[in-house]
């Protein structure tokens, strides 16, 4: 059974930093891409960053372009966001998400949420 | 900057049929944008209905379907029931490997 499961979340204050983690089990990781959404509160979805099976292809929102850091390791079975500079607006619900061409399985998710 | 475009808001009878359309504020929809479409209930993970403009996803009943209508995206659901009752966004492809959600439709089984 695919299992995917972020931790890291919590309170942060405007300018700090985070480092979220999901920790991948039950199928091939480093055969997939992967992929980072969130969901603010009273807001809709919103595509964060994505990183190909082997890290060659990275892309980010422009939202959080230049803030936001998508890495993996592979051989630990994890995805990471590294998550600087955070604004106000940055607080959500973040999800990792398996998969490409939108043909995704989530994780539970975990929240961020950054107070001024 | 374009946009991807979704009614705020639908109502369903029980048991009748919806469509909901994703576009775009500038241009046409076609599967070039790999059309996708999720199911999100507050306070649980979003669910995957739909991807490459028409494909099922594993477990997802065939009462609900997607195509392209006219300049649109559509997802279809037939027999809506009442925990069908959700938002439901859709995401489109827009090129140099990004992509974009739409605001989302919240959709009412009364």
């Amino acid at each position: 059974e695919v299992q995917l499961v972020e931790s890291g979340g919590g309170l942060v204050k405007s300018g700090g930093s985070l480092r979220l983690s999901c920790a991948a089990s039950g199928f091939s990781f480093s055969y997939y891409n992967m992929n980072w959404v969130r969901l603010a509160p009273g807001k809709g979805l919103e595509w964060v960053s994505s990183i190909s099976s082997s890290s060659t292809y990275i892309y980010y929102a422009d939202s959080v372009k230049g803030r936001f850091t998508i890495s993996r390791d592979n051989a630990k079975n994890s995805l990471y966001l590294q998550m600087n500079s955070l604004r106000v607006e940055d607080t959500a619900v973040y999800y990792c998400a398996r998969g490409e061409y939108g043909d995704y399985q989530w994780g539970q998710g975990t929240l961020v949420t950054v107070s001024s | 900057q374009t946009v991807v475009t979704q009614e705020p808001s639908f109502s369903v009878s029980p048991g009748g049929t919806v469509t909901l359309t994703c576009g775009l504020s500038s241009g046409s929809v076609s599967p070039n944008y790999y059309p996708s479409w999720y199911q999100q209930t507050p306070g649980q993970a979003p669910r995957t209905l739909i991807y490459r403009t028409n494909t099922r996803s594993s477990g997802v009943p065939d009462r609900f379907s997607g195509s392209i209508v006219g300049n649109k995206a559509a997802l279809t659901i037939t027999g809506a029931q009442a925990d069908d009752e959700s938002d439901y966004y859709c995401v489109l492809f827009m090129g140099s490997g990004t992509w974009m959600f739409g605001g989302g439709t919240k959709l009412t089984v009364l």
